[in-house]
Order: C-alpha cells, then structure tokens, then sequence
C-alpha cells in the first residue's frame, strides 16, 4: 500500500500543456487499467477529471488526457487555462484496496 | 446526481473512539460498494476502507486494520465509519466514496467531515 509518486509540482503558461506523471508498481498502475486523475481546488472536494486510465467523465474537457506505460501514467492538460491551477492525484485500483500519489501542485504561470 | 453526506467529525482525544455516517442518496445505495478515504491537513489523499454492497467483502488500510471498523445499513442507506483508538496520525478530513457505475473509479459525492485527535 505505498503511495504513487508524482512530482511535487509543475507549472506551464497559459496555452502550453503540462504532464503530471504517476509512478506506481506491476500491483497497482502497471497491473489495471483502472487509473484515474481528480483535481482539486483547496477546501473543496476532489473532481475526477480522468478514469479507466484516458476516458473522461461527462463535462471534462477535452484539454485532459490521460495515458499508461507500464507502471507509469500520465495526465496531460493542453491549453493551461488558469482555472486549471489546482492540486492533481492520480489513483489505482490494486485488488482490494486503491493508492493515491501524493498529489501535484499544478501552477499556471 | 450522487450525494454523500458525511457527518459525526469533531475534536476527540488520543487514545478516544468517533462514528463517522454517510447518508447517501441520488442512487441505488445498496447496489454499490462504498469507501472512506481521508486527507491529513495540507496533505494528500489516502484510502482508507472499502466495503461491498452487501457488507460481505470488507478491506482496510494498514494504518487502520483493528482500529476502525466499517458497516453499512442498507435500508437507511447509510455507511459507518467506527474508529477507536485514535492517535495524532487519524487527524484528517474524512469523505465517503462510492465505486463509480460500470467500471472501477471512485466518486466522491460531497464535503468531508474533519476529525482532529489533540489532547
């Protein structure tokens, strides 16, 4: 049950893309395609922007993709807008349980 | 829409016990396994526990495996958190998660309630 590593942070300008990587192991990322990405603003609730590793719910935008290899995932956002500056966890399914990364600060410049 | 209220937080000293409640509605609450995860002040998510939708399968984290116990009562459509023994390191916001629809996601349906363990 460790955490999934994501870097602390990342930042981009407005119109450039970010990735926000997620480092886990063959037990969780590497071994279902059951990764998913929330956003989340401070005191707020956690939004899923991403599921089932790149589909995305009803109302994200299509700036949000998301991909695996391996055992890493990634989320991209294109077109940084700055709404988009926010706190960013990648989760996986493990069998029976589920592991969160420690969370990227997304920062738009 | 999915709705999860979540209530029963509040200050408890170390070594004390809380029931956490999450009354859902907007679905079919006894179709859908349920979840707790908590977020630590200024830190990242963690889960916590897990629970089918017909109580029969039950999985905890670690760090709360023989403290925190987890039930559920279908016809109020309600899940339970019980935690005892509660240290320092349970001070968190608590959200209660249900398994997304048609595939393995969680979806948190609403606010948290905070739990602070201090003497």
């Amino acid at each position: 049950q460790s955490a999934l590593t994501q870097p602390r942070s990342v930042s981009g300008s407005p119109g450039q893309s970010v990735t926000i990587s997620c480092t886990g192991s063959s037990s969780d990322v590497g071994g279902y395609n059951y990764v998913s990405w929330y956003r989340q603003y401070p005191g707020k609730v956690p939004k899923m922007m991403i599921y089932d590793v790149n589909k995305r719910p009803s109302g994200v935008p299509d700036r949000f993709s998301g991909s695996k290899s391996g055992n890493t995932a990634s989320l991209t956002i294109s077109g940084l807008q700055a709404e988009d500056e926010a706190d960013y966890y990648c989760c996986s399914f493990a069998g029976t349980s589920w592991v969160f990364g420690g969370g990227t600060k997304l920062t738009v410049l | 829409e999915a709705q999860l209220v979540v209530s029963g937080g509040g200050l408890v000293k170390p070594g004390g016990s809380l029931r956490l409640s999450c009354v859902a509605s907007g679905f079919t609450f006894s179709s859908y396994s349920m979840n707790w995860v908590r977020q630590a002040p200024g830190k990242g998510l963690a889960w916590v526990s897990s629970m089918s939708s017909d109580s029969k399968y039950i999985y905890y984290a670690d760090s709360v495996k023989g403290r925190f116990t987890m039930s559920r009562d279908n016809a109020r459509n309600t899940l339970y958190l019980h935690m005892n023994s509660l240290s320092a390191e349970d001070t968190a916001n608590y959200y209660c998660a249900k398994h997304c629809t048609d595939t393995v996601c969680l979806d948190f349906g609403g606010q948290g309630t905070l739990v602070t363990v201090s003497s």
